[in-house]
């Protein structure tokens, strides 16, 4: 049963160019979302997160929309660097559960 | 700061032979940790969770168990590995889960069982 999808296993962007990573969820009882950041052999990494309260939040060249009614959260990275290429995991849960739900994540490419 | 520290990075084990992860986190008090397994191409799957010295919660029925001794060591164990143990495990902390503040992962251990 998996509560958080990420439909995009991949995605090649231009070094410069933005980057949109999308997320669906189900579970009408998330009210917190997470983007995490991994490269091959290491542990992901935090990047950013938004609680339900909000539909946006920014951090540098990241910025997380939450769409509450339609249950989907985007991240953009604008602009997309080399040091961007990793895997983004999204992830959810309901402030009253410690469980994170992951999605399976997608691949992120920039080119030069 | 906080830090995490999860050893070792890889390891390649003969199927029935016995398991032991350790995990230690650093610079902070009673924390929740945790164990997740990411399989091939898939998301983090939650194994266990822990709350405090000797609370465990399992997740999922497996092969594998988890002890916490002391307040930030947790280990993952298992008597038997199976073949269908194999994969990248991944110990995380973090503070009161009832608030807002993510999961901190340290830096996984690849297990391969041969």
């Amino acid at each position: 049963d998996q509560q958080v999808k990420q439909n995009s296993p991949s995605l090649s962007v231009q070094e410069g160019r933005i980057s949109i990573l999308n997320c669906d969820y189900t579970n009408s009882m998330f009210d917190y979302f997470l983007w995490y950041k991994k490269y091959p052999a290491e542990g992901p990494t935090f990047l950013i997160s938004i609680s339900s309260i909000k539909d946006k939040n920014e951090d540098g060249r990241f910025t997380v929309f939450l769409n509450k009614s339609a249950k989907h959260l985007s991240l953009h990275i604008v602009p997309s660097q080399p040091g961007d290429s990793a895997v983004y995991f999204c992830a959810a849960r309901s402030s009253n559960d410690y469980k994170l739900s992951f999605g399976a994540g997608t691949t992120v490419t920039v080119r030069a | 700061s906080q830090t995490i520290h999860q050893w070792p990075a890889t390891l390649v084990q003969p199927v029935g032979s016995p398991l032991s992860l350790e995990c230690t986190v650093e610079g902070t008090s009673n924390p929740n940790l945790y164990w997740y397994r990411q399989a091939a191409g898939r998301g983090l799957q939650l194994l266990f969770y822990s709350v405090g010295i000797g609370q465990i919660s399992s997740e999922v029925p497996q092969n594998l168990s988890a002890s916490r001794p002391q307040d930030r060591q947790f280990i993952l164990s298992s008597k038997k590995l199976l073949l269908s143990d194999s994969g990248f495990y991944l110990c995380a902390w973090s503070v009161v889960w009832g608030h807002n503040q993510p999961q901190h992962f340290g830096d996984g251990t690849r297990l391969s069982i041969l």
